[in-house]
């Protein structure tokens, strides 16, 4: 059964503070791996898909990296405006091409 | 380009009561999912369509839980008869991908239902 999870489940950093998102997960064989945000009351919100071993791809102040058993969601000098709740998902190679989700990580960046 | 769009955006039932949502998806996508997102937990799908036709209902309670999509476009999901344990927020998405490939997926606000 193919399983994510998510470390830590909450995070508090001051404004400035980089740090880093944790996604391992478990599967067969790794098709995709995505990472959303979602704010609350809100729906998830596409941030990056990640395809094999030592991909990395960024966005502004967050930067992703995937290596065979796990994900990271690096945040540089973070900003109030990135609190959120931060999610991961995979969707594996063969059979059903359902995405299992990760609970998230719900990040707070005080000023 | 407008988003996916759900409603209503709260409902509030008692349990054995019966509920539908509507979703519209992006326009031109294909493919709709909806999920169900319990709080505290990451997204659950319930149902994938591509176009008009069902892809994967395997984690869909079909005892109770039905969806549809007619003409490939707008979807319903309905719960008949509600039980407490349904409170959740339940949230569509839409792509543009085929199945099969890993795509991103467009999620819509959600419809959060509370079963008392």
């Amino acid at each position: 059964e193919d399983q994510v999870t998510q470390s830590p489940e909450a995070l508090r950093l001051q404004e400035g503070e980089s740090s880093s998102l944790n996604c391992s997960y478990t599967v067969s064989g790794l098709r995709g791996l995505f990472w959303y945000r979602q704010d609350p009351g809100k729906g998830p919100e596409f941030l990056f898909t990640l395809y094999s071993a030592g991909e990395e791809k960024e966005k502004e102040r967050l930067k992703a990296t995937l290596t065979k058993k796990e994900s990271f969601l690096h945040i540089t000098a973070p900003k109030p405006e990135d609190s959120a709740t931060y999610l991961c998902a995979v969707q594996a190679v063969g059979g059903s091409y359902i995405p299992t989700f990760g609970r998230g990580t719900s990040l707070i960046v005080h000023p | 380009e407008a988003g996916v769009a759900q409603s209503p955006r709260y409902k509030i039932i008692e349990k054995r009561q019966s509920v539908a949502f509507w979703c519209n998806p992006i326009s031109g996508h294909a493919t709709l999912y909806w999920y169900q997102q319990i709080l505290g937990q990451g997204p659950k799908l319930l149902i994938q369509f591509q176009n008009n036709g069902v892809v994967d209902d395997s984690q869909l309670p079909k005892d109770r839980f039905s969806a549809e999509r007619l003409k490939g476009v707008d979807s319903t999901l309905k719960i008949q008869p509600a039980k407490l344990e349904d409170s959740a927020v339940y949230l569509c998405a839409s792509s543009d991908r085929a199945q099969g490939t890993p795509y991103e997926q467009y999620f819509g606000p959600g419809t959060r239902l509370t079963v008392t």
